[in-house]
């Protein structure tokens, strides 16, 4: 069945960029996610790499994607914090929309 | 603009006792879905509905039904509430499948 792993916490200085990791275990995945929930809130959506790309950038965000080893990143530049929040990876099934675990990103001054 | 609608923000049970979580979308969506959120394990799928008239289990439907009334509500309902649903539970919506997924604000259950 499908698989979607990550690290449960990071924790970076304000300024110095971050990297959340995902690996996931469905290569039919046509895109890829990764979302954002803050305290007390859903998710919402903050980036996405369609599965023949490796790379996408936006703004501050570098999504990572190396098929072979299925592993997928996100790079936050210059993090703030206001970047504190779960980050979560998610990868689609045919019919169906499946997390990982969820990465907690601490930002200490 | 509402978005995604879940109701209600908090309820607390008592083991046996049964409820339904509403969710409404107001965006013409065709596929919804109903994920709980536990610690240290992420979210997980327990039932969605690709489209108006369609529902399928997902990861945990174990104790737990669903109905797709129309286009825009999917309700979860719990039959005989037990300690180990205590979570939060979100209601999400896509246009169609592998597309951006709107969510709810979520619903934190307590069975005592």
């Amino acid at each position: 069945g499908e698989d979607v792993e990550q690290s449960l916490f990071l924790s970076v200085r304000e300024g110095d960029s971050s990297v959340i990791n995902c690996t996931y275990t469905d290569s039919s995945s046509t895109y890829l996610y990764w979302y954002k929930q803050e305290p007390g809130a859903g998710l919402q959506l903050l980036t996405y790499i369609f599965s023949n790309m490796d790379m996408k950038q936006d703004q501050r965000l570098t999504v990572l994607l190396n098929k072979k080893d299925k592993h997928l990143s996100l790079r936050i530049a210059d993090t703030q914090t206001g970047d504190s929040a779960i980050y979560f990876c998610a990868e689609t099934d045919t019919d169906k929309l499946i997390f990982g675990t969820g990465t907690r990103l601490q930002v200490f001054p | 603009n509402a978005g995604v609608t879940q109701t209600p923000k908090f309820q607390v049970l008592k083991t046996g006792q049964s409820m339904t979580l509403q969710c409404a979308q107001d965006m013409n969506h065709n596929s919804m879905y109903w994920y709980r959120q536990d610690p240290g394990m992420g979210l997980r799928l327990i039932y969605y509905s690709a489209s108006e008239g369609t529902t399928d289990k997902g990861e945990v439907p174990n104790g737990y039904n669903v109905s797709r009334l129309n286009k825009r509500e999917f309700s979860l309902r719990l039959e005989s509430a037990a300690p180990s649903q205590t979570s939060v539970y979100f209601c999400a919506s896509t246009q169609v499948m592998n597309t951006e997924a709107f969510f709810g604000q979520g619903t934190r259950l307590t069975v005592v």
